[in-house]
C-alpha cells in the first residue's frame, strides 16, 4: 500500500512569491491533515480536512495560507505571497480513525 | 509554558542500553499520547498510541503515562544502532478533535 506522498520535496522560492504544495493521501483516508515545523520549533497543526470539509482550521497561521481538497482526495495548500517566516517543513499526514500517517514533508525555504 | 516539554538532547548511548524518553504536558485535556519516531529527511512514524494511565508493551519498546503527574515516557530496551532517529511525543484531547500536539522530539544516536 503506498503511503502519503507529498509533492514537490523541496521548494525555493523568493519572499513575494506564490508556493502550492501538494499532498496525495492514503488511499480511502478521510482524514487528511497539514502541520508545519519551523526551524528549531515543534510540529505544529495547521488543519484538518475530513473529506473535502474543512473540519479544523484553527493552525492555519494567517490569510496567506489556503488549503484545499477537492473531491475529498489530494489537497494543496497555497502560500500567497511568501514571507520569510513561512519557511520551514510542511507535512501532510492523512488517517481513517485515530491514527495519522505522515507523509515525508516538503521543505520550504523562502528567501 | 509550553503545553508539551520534551528535552530535545542530544542522547547519545552505547548499543544495548536502555533509553528512556520522557514528556510532560501542562493540558489536563490530552487523553490519548502517542510515540513517534523520525529518521532524517522522512516523516514522522508511529511508534506506540496509549489512552489510558499505565503501560504499554510492543517488542523492545515501553510507553508509560501517568496522567496524575501528567508525563509520559518511552523506554527503549536492547536499543540498536538502527534505533538512531529523533523520538517526538504527541497528544491530543480526543472526541472530535483529531489535531496533534506534539513535543520538539528528542534526537537519539545508539553507538555500535
Amino acid at each position: 500500500e503506498a503511503g502519503v506522498t507529498q509533492f514537490p520535496s523541496h521548494s525555493v522560492i523568493e519572499k513575494g512569491q506564490t508556493v502550492t504544495l501538494r499532498c496525495d493521501p492514503i488511499s480511502g483516508h478521510d482524514n487528511l491533515y497539514w502541520y508545519r515545523r519551523v526551524m528549531g520549533k515543534e510540529i505544529k497543526f495547521l488543519l484538518h480536512f475530513v473529506k473535502e470539509s474543512k473540519q479544523d482550521e484553527s493552525g492555519m497561521p494567517n490569510n496567506r495560507f489556503l488549503a484545499e481538497r477537492t473531491g475529498g482526495t489530494y489537497s494543496t495548500l497555497k502560500v500567497q505571497p511568501a514571507e520569510l517566516e513561512d519557511s520551514g517543513v510542511y507535512f501532510c499526514a492523512s488517517g481513517q480513525g485515530e491514527t495519522q500517517y505522515f507523509g515525508p514533508g516538503t521543505r520550504l525555504l523562502v528567501l | 509554558q509550553k503545553e508539551v516539554e520534551q528535552d530535545p538532547g542530544p542522547l547519545s548511548v552505547p548499543e544495548g542500553a536502555i533509553v528512556s524518553l520522557n514528556c510532560t504536558y501542562s493540558n489536563s485535556a490530552f487523553q490519548y499520547f502517542m510515540w513517534y519516531r523520525q529518521y532524517s529527511r522522512k516523516g514522522p512514524e508511529l511508534l506506540m498510541y496509549t489512552y489510558s494511565s499505565g503501560n504499554k508493551e510492543d517488542g523492545r519498546f515501553t510507553a508509560q503515562v501517568d496522567k496524575s503527574s501528567k508525563y509520559i515516557s518511552l523506554f527503549i530496551r536492547d536499543s540498536q544502532p538502527s534505533d538512531s532517529a529523533t523520538y517526538l511525543c504527541a497528544m491530543r484531547i480526543g472526541g472530535s478533535n483529531y489535531k496533534l500536539t506534539f513535543g520538539k522530539g528528542t534526537l537519539l544516536t545508539v553507538n555500535p
